[in-house]
């Protein structure tokens, strides 16, 4: 059964604490990426990876950390330097683009995190 | 990156057919238009893509005047769960994804 998962789906974690969110592909897509959702907001783009060993900064990243030492998984890295941290966390993954072909990305559930 | 603009939020009634339209005045040779659409407290989910004229899926058509400013999704027929967030997007092959607000989709019984 083919798709991205996430877990948790729901996180709590105390003030000063990081906190570590997974996202597994098994499309066998090069590319990943991580977005944050904040309430009635669109989607913000935190970090992405266009292949292994490589990423590349969002427009949000201060407060993460990514890694990617395996091709169909993208944990982020929430650190207790991200000011604002309660959000809705989506992971999506693409075949990676190039002119005339088809970069659709598909995203995971979500993970849910709330900071107490 | 071509900005989009689309209405905050509509209402429909069940079984009606809902029209969405997206300005995008600034877009490039190279853009292409995708539209995507999110339930609450989940993913993003691809419902349609196209360049120009229509394009047609089981789920959508997707209309882009040849001027290309602009695109709207049709929805045929929606129903109670049609409710969602649809997101316009446009953007080139390879370039990252730009998501707004969205317009927030309400279907009434």
């Amino acid at each position: 059964d083919g798709g991205i998962t996430q877990s948790p789906k729901y996180l709590f974690r105390k003030e000063g604490q990081n906190v570590t969110l997974s996202c597994e592909q098994n499309l066998n897509h090069d590319a990943m990426y991580w977005y944050r959702q904040d309430p009635g907001q669109g989607l913000r783009l935190i970090y992405y990876s266009q292949i292994v060993n490589d990423f590349q900064k969002g427009d949000i990243a201060e407060g993460y950390s990514v890694s990617r030492e395996k091709k169909e998984s993208f944990p982020l890295t929430v650190t207790s330097a991200q000011k604002n941290p309660t959000a809705f966390y989506l992971c999506a993954s693409s075949i990676k683009g190039t002119s005339g072909s088809t970069d659709t990305q598909y995203f995971g559930p979500g993970t849910r995190l709330t900071v107490l | 990156l071509a900005k989009t603009t689309q209405p905050i939020s509509m209402d429909s009634y069940e079984g009606q057919e809902v029209n969405i339209t997206c300005s995008h005045n600034n877009i490039a040779t190279n853009d292409y238009i995708t539209w995507y659409q999110q339930f609450p407290s989940q993913g993003p989910r691809f419902i349609i893509q196209g360049y120009k004229t229509k394009v047609t899926n089981e789920v959508a058509s997707l209309f882009i005047p040849a001027d290309r400013k602009s695109s709207t999704l049709s929805l045929p027929r929606v129903s109670l769960s049609d409710t969602a967030v649809y997101y316009c997007l446009v953007r080139n092959y390879g370039q990252n994804f730009v998501f707004g607000p969205g317009t927030r989709l309400s279907v009434l019984p």
